[in-house]
């Protein structure tokens, strides 16, 4: 089974900073592979898919790199609103098990 | 536009099972396969199934396996999840999900319920 580990668990930043978060598979997953956004009592939201395609209505300070086993999410000038948690999620294999990194909490530094 | 619309909070006591539904809309039903997804309070995702709505075919996490059962209604476009013999640790919010790619296979989540919390308490 593929497991995905997220790095690092909590990132305190300021607003206006670029930040990249981590994901990483345990094998490859391709680049089926997408990032979510999740703030406190709401749903997830899709970022990114495909790696590095953005969902639509995702601003372009989002971006997703990476395929095989190494991937990342970049924001590149933070801010007020997306500080919230992060998760990775692998979608290269049928049926799906254990698709879901641990995320990664952003909080304002 | 989509939506998916889950039903509202249960608390269930322990050995009790949960039905719980997500009323879909805005595009066609048997198209795109929906899973779900749970999160215990202050917990990550946790994927627990998916059920193709075209044909009905079902698969679940080995965890879920026995416990859980997904069906779906063609008719009202709904999607139902079942949970039973419920234990405390089965206190969470519940997600129905919609697969975003073109096939069932490319499951990412374009489209999420609003959430169902289920409390399992005596």
């Amino acid at each position: 089974e593929i497991v995905m580990t997220q790095s690092p668990a909590t990132l305190s930043v300021s607003p206006g900073e670029r930040v990249t978060l981590s994901c990483r598979a345990s094998q490859s997953v391709n680049s089926n592979l997408a990032w979510y956004q999740q703030k406190p009592g709401q749903a997830p939201r899709l970022l990114i898919y495909g790696a590095s395609t953005r969902a639509t209505g995702i601003p372009a300070r989002f971006s997703g790199r990476g395929s095989g086993t190494e991937f990342t999410l970049t924001i590149s000038s933070l801010q007020s609103e997306d500080f919230a948690i992060y998760y990775c999620q692998q979608y290269n294999n049928w049926p799906p098990k254990y698709i879901f990194g641990q995320g990664t909490k952003l909080e304002i530094k | 536009q989509v939506q998916l619309v889950q039903s509202g909070a249960e608390v269930k006591k322990p050995g009790a099972s949960v039905k719980i539904s997500c009323k879909t809309s805005g595009y066609s039903f048997t198209t795109s396969y929906i899973h779900w997804v749970r999160q215990a309070p202050g917990q990550g995702l946790e994927w627990m199934g998916v059920i193709n709505p075209g044909g009905g075919g079902t698969n679940y996490a080995q965890k879920s396996q026995g416990r859980v059962t997904v069906t779906r209604d063609t008719s009202t476009g709904t999607v139902y999840m079942e949970v039973s013999s419920l234990r405390p640790e089965d206190t969470a919010v519940y997600y129905c999900a919609r697969v975003g790619g073109y096939s069932g296979y490319d499951y990412y989540f374009d489209y999420w319920g609003q959430g169902t919390l289920v409390t399992v308490s005596s």
